[in-house]
């Protein structure tokens, strides 16, 4: 398979652990998106990677979230003393340097109780 | 205004039906515009990008109209597998960067027997 993949697929936490997702994207796409969805809202952009480069993050993501793509492939998405409002289906998505569309992965659906 | 504005629906339409969507956007300078398809608790895929000449594929046709700031969806001969989430999406040129995608928050359809 060679589309996006995520890892986990399922976190369950309780509230002020730390958790970090992966994503990796499909091989030749440079750009890699972070967004989050809650029930029956469309995806929130959170953060997108251009190769190694962070090149926007939403100013709703708070200091708790960060993110990384050390050599430009894989990305992490690392959550700090996670909180309740937190819960979420956390999606990953990378792009073709010349195309806009993205393709996203399963999904990480995380839970903080 | 939403940058992005969709009738969230529901639509409940009889398998057989042909069934329209709208979308507005508020950007004039978007360049792109796709359809995705998200299921219950799984992740958006891509149903197909908006070009400006208007495109089909199969039973689904995609419509711009820039002038008005919309795109649309008709979805001919309805089918149960059909039943989804439908998001318009939209890219939001700023800052040298059009890569971005602004989502609509869905339109929700249920094609019933």
């Amino acid at each position: 398979d060679t589309g996006v993949s995520q890892d986990p697929r399922h976190k369950i936490t309780k509230r002020g652990q730390n958790v970090t997702f992966r994503c990796d994207p499909i091989s030749e796409h440079n750009r890699l998106y972070w967004y989050r969805q809650t029930l029956g809202q469309g995806p929130e952009f959170l953060t997108y990677f251009q190769n190694e480069a962070q090149l926007e993050k939403s100013r709703l993501l708070s200091d708790r979230f960060s993110a990384e793509r050390p050599k430009g492939s894989f990305s992490t998405l690392e959550i700090q003393r996670t909180e309740q409002g937190d819960s979420a289906m956390y999606l990953c998505a990378s792009s073709q340097p010349t195309r806009n569309e993205q393709y996203f992965g399963p999904g990480t659906r995380l839970t903080v109780t | 205004r939403k940058e992005v504005e969709q009738d969230p629906g529901p639509f409940n339409v009889p398998e057989g039906a042909t069934v329209a969507f709208n979308c507005t956007y508020s950007n004039s300078a978007s360049q792109s515009f796709f359809w995705y398809r998200q299921d219950c608790r799984k992740e958006p895929k891509l149903l197909m990008s908006v070009y400006s000449s208007g495109n089909e594929d199969g039973r689904f046709t995609a419509q711009l109209n820039r002038a008005s700031q919309y795109i649309s969806l008709l979805i001919r001969d309805s089918k149960l597998s059909d039943s989804a989430t439908y998001l318009c999406v939209v890219n939001a040129p700023h800052a040298g960067n059009n890569r971005k995608l602004i989502w609509g928050l869905g339109t929700s359809l249920a094609v019933n027997p």
